[in-house]
């Protein structure tokens, strides 16, 4: 089945500096990926959608200064958190679907710890 | 996308069925029903979706109703693995561009 593979699962970095976060579907491509965030015992929240060749679309309320994207290909998005800060501390998830496939569900990455000291 | 609602928890005993609920009174004919579940500190898995018609796959089966009103996820012998929040959420298929949104799920206790 499809795989959606993130990277890394866990970071710990200090207040100020910068993070990125990758998003690959390793078997289908994906014109259109999803990043979500969720806080401790709170379901996910979409922060923006991700698309392969143009601007990613932010949800009401993210930063799109704060939460860049970059969907370079039809296989990869990335995240970078700039200038993290102890609050941006989340579970981030990325999501992606065949986009070959008519209602091909949508698939996870397991998901990125992120922990700002 | 319709709303949808959930009990907030359940239990269910090792070895039996586990069957949540779903009530999502305003779906669309064009709406699908996706179910989902997470595992605590991974990222959501796919279970099963479906239009209208019953689904059953490798690791569940999916009861919709004839009025497309509202569904249920049964597990039919659960794990202690099977320990998770589901999620049920519908949203338009045909669209590679459509993404999820989550409600609060129920949070699946299996217990030994």
């Amino acid at each position: 089945g499809a795989v959606v593979s993130q990277h890394p699962s866990r970071v710990i970095c200090k207040s100020g500096t910068s993070v990125k976060i990758e998003c690959r579907s390793l078997d289908f491509q994906a014109t259109t990926m999803f990043w979500y965030r969720q806080f401790p015992k709170q379901s996910l929240m979409l922060m923006a959608t991700s698309n392969e060749g143009s601007k990613a679309t932010y949800e009401q309320g993210v930063e799109k200064d704060k939460f860049l994207i970059n969907h370079a290909s039809l296989t990869l998005s990335t995240l970078t958190v700039t200038s993290a800060h102890p609050e941006d501390s989340s579970f981030y998830i990325c999501s992606a679907r065949d986009s070959d496939r008519g209602h091909s569900p949508l698939h996870f990455g397991n998901g990125t710890r992120l922990t700002v000291t | 996308d319709a709303k949808t609602t959930q009990p907030p928890s359940m239990d269910c005993a090792e070895g039996r069925a586990a069957n949540l609920p779903c009530n999502h009174s305003t779906i669309s004919g064009n709406e699908y029903v996706y179910w989902y579940r997470q595992i605590h500190s991974q990222g959501p898995q796919y279970i099963i979706h479906g239009l209208k018609n019953n689904e059953t796959n490798e690791m569940a089966s999916l009861i919709i109703t004839e009025d497309r009103k509202s569904s249920t996820l049964i597990l039919p012998h659960a794990t202690l693995r099977d320990t998770a929040v589901y999620y049920c959420i519908v949203r338009v298929g045909h669209n590679a561009g459509n993404m999820l949104t989550f409600g609060g799920g129920t949070r699946l206790m299996v217990k030994p």
